[in-house]
């Protein structure tokens, strides 16, 4: 069964204090690996699209990583406004269109 | 301005009343999605459309209809709701081919069935 997972669920960082949130996936075979940013009562918002193993994105403070089993979203010198909860999804083979997402990190950035 | 929109925004209805929330994007997008969001569950996928009259099955469709006559509209229809279908709706379109598939979602649909 295709699973994505995220850890930590929360994690609370002083501003400037850089960090790791984790996505590790099983799937049958890798069609794409999302992050999206999501900031509360309002629709995630796409940050990265990652297609395979050794591919780096990066977009101001975050960068995202891709292995075989699963990727980091690397928030360097974080800001308050990076607060949010980050959410990982996968599009897999098996099932055409559908994508599957964690269920996020909660991310607190205190000033 | 690009956007994905959805209609009503907040509805408080009661067991088996028939409802339709309604998604419209005016990005030509050929590929569109419906998603459920509740604590601890995370986003989980309804229904989604590839093109019109192009419909599939994600990973929880039972209790909801869908249906894909015009390629900016992708309305979701819950025929009898039940308390067990409370929950934040969001509504997503990407371009089906090409670029890097990101997912634009309108800003949800907040349901509670009495």
């Amino acid at each position: 069964e295709d699973q994505v997972t995220q850890s930590p669920e929360a994690l609370r960082l002083q501003e400037g204090e850089s960090s790791s949130l984790n996505c590790s996936y099983t799937v049958s075979g890798l069609r794409g690996l999302f992050w999206y940013r999501q900031d509360p009562g309002k629709g995630p918002e796409f940050l990265f699209t990652l297609y395979s193993a050794g591919e780096e994105k990066e977009k101001e403070r975050l960068k995202a990583t891709l292995t075989k089993k699963e990727s980091f979203l690397h928030i360097t010198a974080p800001k308050p406004e990076d607060s949010a909860t980050y959410l990982c999804a996968v599009r897999a083979t098996s099932g055409t269109y559908k994508y599957i997402f964690g269920t996020g990190t909660r991310l607190k950035v205190l000033a | 301005e690009a956007q994905v929109t959805q209609n009503p925004r907040y509805l408080i209805t009661v067991t088996g009343k028939k409802l339709t929330v309604t998604c419209s994007q005016n990005m030509n997008h050929e590929y569109m999605s419906w998603y459920r969001q509740d604590p601890g569950l995370g986003l989980r996928q309804i229904y989604y459309s590839m093109n019109v009259e192009v419909t599939d099955k994600g990973d929880v469709p039972e209790g909801y209809k869908v249906s894909r006559k015009e390629k900016r509209n992708f309305p979701l229809i819950l025929e009898s709701p039940s308390p067990n279908q409370t929950s934040l709706y969001f509504c997503a379109s990407s371009r089906r081919q090409g670029g890097n598939h990101e997912q634009f979602f309108g800003p949800g649909t907040r349901l509670t069935v009495l």
